[in-house]
């Protein structure tokens, strides 16, 4: 099964508003990725967050990490017509063992 | 992203071949990774790699094989292809592994179709 879930699986929304994306997973991790992945091309790193960390930014966004509630949210600031993309969370499987397990991903629409 | 390419980039064999997809990473990265992506299953972890001559299963790694002799090659061989196997394969690399993980890099994947 998933060690991550997205929710939801997709999201439309119009160009300037907010867009937020959540992530459960089921075992304790080290760190937590979001990736992002446009039509027909290999998926890209967005931000990486710690097992100690609450909060991170990069530019228009914001994530959030609550290792009680075993949730991470993605938030995308004033989102823009070319965000339109999927995005996946990534953990690390329960141990050190290396491998990432991604989510089933949230589709964004950004309408123009 | 030019430092981690995928061949071919299309593929269409017939059930039962032997088929075999490359990745080379010119980084030098420890890990490599295989994941399958599928419409309602997201990505799977097929087999991963943590060093040279060092693989391990992923979530789904029936019906594949996977070596690497070499840091830069990680090659995915589906050794009777079977219709389920129609997919889109990437290949990704990273720095490190577990505790520090570091960011993957993806290749622009293989888009498979058995018949």
């Amino acid at each position: 099964s998933q060690q991550g879930e997205e929710d939801p699986q997709a999201l439309s929304i119009q160009e300037g508003e907010n867009a937020t994306m959540n992530c459960s997973y089921k075992t304790s991790i080290n760190n937590l990725q979001w990736y992002r992945q446009n039509s027909g091309r290999g998926l890209v790193h967005l931000i990486l967050i710690r097992s100690n960390e609450r909060e991170k930014h990069s530019g228009r966004l914001r994530v959030t990490l609550d290792t009680s509630k075993k949730s991470s949210s993605l938030l995308i600031t004033a989102s823009r017509a070319a965000d339109t993309a999927s995005y996946f969370c990534a953990t690390d499987a329960s141990g050190n063992t290396g491998k990432l397990i991604f989510g089933q991903g949230t589709t964004l629409q950004v309408k123009p | 992203d030019a430092g981690i390419t995928q061949s071919p980039r299309y593929k269409i064999t017939e059930t039962g071949r032997q088929v075999t997809l490359m990745c080379h990473q010119t980084w030098s990265h420890s890990y490599m990774f295989w994941y399958r992506q599928d419409l309602g299953h997201g990505l799977r972890l097929i087999y991963y790699s943590a060093a040279a001559d060092i693989t391990d299963k992923g979530e789904v790694p029936d019906g594949y094989v996977v070596s690497r002799s070499k840091t830069e090659n990680f090659p995915l061989t589906l050794e009777s292809a079977t219709r389920s196997q129609t997919s889109v394969y990437f290949c990704a690399s990273s720095i490190r592994g577990a505790p520090n993980n570091s960011p993957l890099h993806f290749g622009n994947g293989t888009r498979l179709t058995v018949t």
